[in-house]
C-alpha cells in the first residue's frame, strides 16, 4: 500500500540558508501534519493542515511556514536557519483532521553546519 | 493542554520475555494512537485505539478511556522490538516515550 512520501531524506544547509520540505501523503488522505524530533527528543507537533487550510498550529518557529496545495502535498518551508534546526522532520497524513490515526513517512534529516 | 505520562521511561528485557508500558493522560482523549520508533527513527503506527482493546501478532492494546490510560503490551519479545514507543492522545501531543531493548 502506498505509504507517505516525504524528500529529500536526507538535507545538510548551513546557518542563514532556506530548506524546503515536501511532504506526499497516502491518496485520498486530506489531513497532513508536520513534525519536529530533535536528537534524543520525543516528536514537537509544528502544525498541520486539512483540505489545504491550517488547521492546528504547535510550536512552529516564525521562520518556518508550511502550506498544502491542491493535490494535498504539503512543503514546510525553513529559512535563515539556525544549529538548532537540527532534526528529524516527520510527515504524517491521515483521512480527517479529528479522530483519525495518522501514517507517518520515514522523515528528512534535516543537518545544520 | 493534555499531558502525557509514559512509564516506565525505560525497560530493557531479555529476549521471550513480555511486558506492558502505561500511558496516563490528563484530561479525556478520543484519539489514542501508540508508535513505535524503530532505531533507524522510522515511525510505525502499532494501534489507533481510542477505546477498548485491540491485538496485532504478538502486541496488543488497551485504553480505558474513562479512567485516562492506555497499555500496550508486549509478548515473546524480540530484539526487533527495540526502539522507543510513544503515545499520542490525538492533539498532536506525544508522551516522552518509552525506550525498551530487548536483549538477545
Amino acid at each position: 500500500a502506498a505509504g507517505v512520501i516525504q524528500s529529500p531524506r536526507h538535507l545538510i544547509k548551513e546557518k542563514r540558508e532556506t530548506a524546503t520540505l515536501k511532504c506526499y501523503p497516502i491518496p485520498r488522505h486530506d489531513t497532513v501534519y508536520w513534525y519536529q524530533q530533535g536528537p534524543g527528543q520525543d516528536p514537537q507537533f509544528l502544525i498541520s493542515f486539512y483540505e489545504k487550510m491550517q488547521s492546528d498550529k504547535g510550536s512552529i518557529p516564525d521562520r518556518f511556514s508550511a502550506q498544502q496545495f491542491s493535490d494535498y502535498h504539503s512543503e514546510l518551508n525553513m529559512s535563515s536557519l539556525e544549529l538548532g534546526d537540527s532534526a528529524l522532520y516527520f510527515c504524517a497524513s491521515s483521512l480527517g483532521h479529528r479522530n483519525q490515526p495518522q501514517h507517518f513517512g520515514d522523515g528528512t534529516r534535516l543537518s545544520i553546519l | 493542554g493534555i499531558q502525557v505520562e509514559q512509564s516506565p521511561p525505560d525497560l530493557i528485557l531479555q529476549e521471550g520475555a513480555n511486558s506492558t508500558l502505561r500511558c496516563n493522560f490528563s484530561d479525556s482523549v478520543n484519539n489514542l494512537q501508540w508508535f513505535h520508533q524503530n532505531p533507524w527513527g522510522q515511525l510505525i503506527n502499532l494501534f489507533y485505539i481510542p477505546s477498548g482493546t485491540k491485538q496485532n501478532g504478538r502486541l496488543s492494546a488497551t485504553t480505558v478511556a474513562t479512567e485516562r490510560y492506555s497499555l500496550l503490551y508486549i509478548s515473546s519479545s524480540q530484539t526487533t522490538d527495540s526502539g522507543v514507543y510513544f503515545c499520542d492522545e490525538g492533539k498532536s501531543t506525544f508522551g516522552d516515550g518509552t525506550t525498551l531493548t530487548v536483549k538477545p
